[in-house]
């Protein structure tokens, strides 16, 4: 019974390169939802998506961040451009229902 | 902007000790959640409140959550070194928007 999935665990990536981070949900789960985490900065909502729908967007950056969740496949988190501010461990969750969500394992960003 | 504001920040105790984290919010919730999360981990949720006044206890965990469903706490009894970690609340709200997080308590039992 696999949780939430992301991949990779760990990037990294220089000074103006993309990043993609990917999350699988649980199986049956159809909302997704992205959370930046700095540390002793508690986890930060960025994104939450449905199938082919963005439902609310309203903690991404206006400019290099993206989010899609697509009909087929896994949700993907797209930062263009990436800078040392970026590096930040990215959590995935999913849920199937809207108030209790699961948590994948991460995903560590590292910006040099 | 609903916000919920978790004390104390960071918590040192000894094993055997007792204590209790808050999570407060001018917001009231539909509910709430507590969460565990250990170094390099993803958050592991713990339990999830509903009902106003509501307790639900987990072996030497229990969880309340206010009757006016804008705070919870969470008590351990006779802390050991396993509880070790990050404990974050977080709320649900209006429909249609994610769940809103505390900053946490960092708890750390030495033996």
């Amino acid at each position: 019974n696999a949780g939430v999935m992301q991949n990779p665990r760990h990037l990294v990536r220089r000074r103006g390169q993309e990043a993609r981070l990917r999350c699988s949900p649980m199986k049956g789960h159809s909302h997704v939802y992205w959370y930046r985490q700095l540390p002793e900065e508690g986890l930060k909502f960025m994104v939450y998506l449905q199938k082919e729908n963005i439902i609310d967007e309203s903690g991404m950056p206006k400019e290099r961040f993206s989010a899609e969740f697509p009909k087929e496949g896994p949700s993907i988190l797209r930062i263009q451009q990436v800078v040392r501010g970026d590096s930040a461990a990215y959590f995935c969750a999913s849920s199937g229902s809207r108030d209790t969500i699961y948590f994948g394992e991460g995903s560590w960003l590292t910006v040099v | 902007t609903q916000l919920l504001e978790q004390s104390p920040q960071f918590l040192s105790i000894q094993e055997g000790e007792n204590l209790t984290v808050y999570c407060n919010s001018s917001s009231v919730f539909s509910s709430l959640q507590w969460y565990r999360q250990e170094p390099g981990e993803g958050p592991v949720l713990l339990v999830t409140v509903v009902t106003g006044g509501e307790v639900k206890k987990l072996k030497r965990l229990t969880f309340q959550f206010g009757d006016a469903r804008k705070d919870s706490s969470l008590h351990i009894t006779a802390a050991q070194p396993g509880d070790t970690g990050l404990y974050l609340c977080a709320g649900a709200g209006q429909a249609g928007t994610a769940l809103i997080f505390g900053k946490g308590t960092t708890l750390s039992v030495s033996s």
